[in-house]
């Protein structure tokens, strides 16, 4: 069975701060598939990023960047220099090499101050 | 370009009513997922198809729910009798292939209110 776990529910910071969301996985399988997902208050899912289980480099997309450690079984997501507009809840998946389906975490709520 | 299409975006169903939800993928694209979002909760997994097959239903709930995606016209996700149970947002997600895992991309979602 897969499981996904976001610890954080939810977050608060004041624009310009580094905030990390964390994300735990669970799977036997050793070809499997991680990805983030960006709910923003309109609702609909932004796709993020999508890392293979055999690439452990790290990823930097501007303000975003994401640590994959498969040893603590982690792929944390980073914003740096947050903004009002990263408000949003972030969801962390899963999907091994079936193909078939995602496996989300519940989520972490980030409320970004002004 | 468009993206995934889902109608109705709202969608208010009195108990016992049926609902239909509707799900056009992106062009290109031949695999649909639906998902379930019950409120404060992340995703659940629902129904695996592609045109005209069923390839994983084991997220569906066993009475009430189906799913279809023909040869022609979008993808429906069914609910008969609907209960209170139900409200939810549901979400539904194309991708170009199965295998491997390609990125899912996802529609605006319907929300649905059951009275």
């Amino acid at each position: 069975a897969q499981k996904v776990t976001q610890a954080q529910t939810e977050i608060s910071v004041v624009e310009k701060e580094d905030v990390t969301l964390d994300c735990v996985y669970e799977t036997r399988d050793t070809t499997y598939y991680l990805f983030w997902y960006k709910q923003p208050p309109s609702g609909e899912l932004v796709f993020l990023i999508r890392r293979n289980s055999f690439d452990e480099q790290n990823e930097i997309s501007g303000r975003y960047s994401w640590n994959f450690q498969k040893s603590t079984s982690s792929f944390n997501f980073t914003i740096t220099a947050s903004q009002v507009v990263d408000s949003a809840v972030y969801f962390c998946a899963l999907n091994n090499n079936a193909g078939n389906m995602l496996t989300f975490g519940g989520g972490t709520r980030l409320m970004v101050k002004p | 370009n468009a993206g995934v299409m889902q109608n109705p975006r709202h969608l208010v169903r009195r108990r016992g009513q049926e609902a239909r939800l509707r799900c056009s993928p992106m062009k290109g694209h031949s695999h649909v997922y639906w998902y379930r979002q019950l409120p404060e909760e992340g995703l659940k997994f629902m129904v695996y198809l592609q045109k005209e097959n069923i390839i994983d239903e084991s997220g569906m709930p066993k009475e009430r729910f189906s799913a279809e995606f023909p040869k022609e016209g979008p993808s429906i996700l069914r609910i008969q009798q609907v209960v209170r149970g139900d409200s939810a947002a549901y979400f539904c997600a194309s991708s170009p292939r199965g295998q491997p895992p390609y990125e899912q991309y996802f529609g605006p979602g319907t929300r649905l209110t059951v009275t």
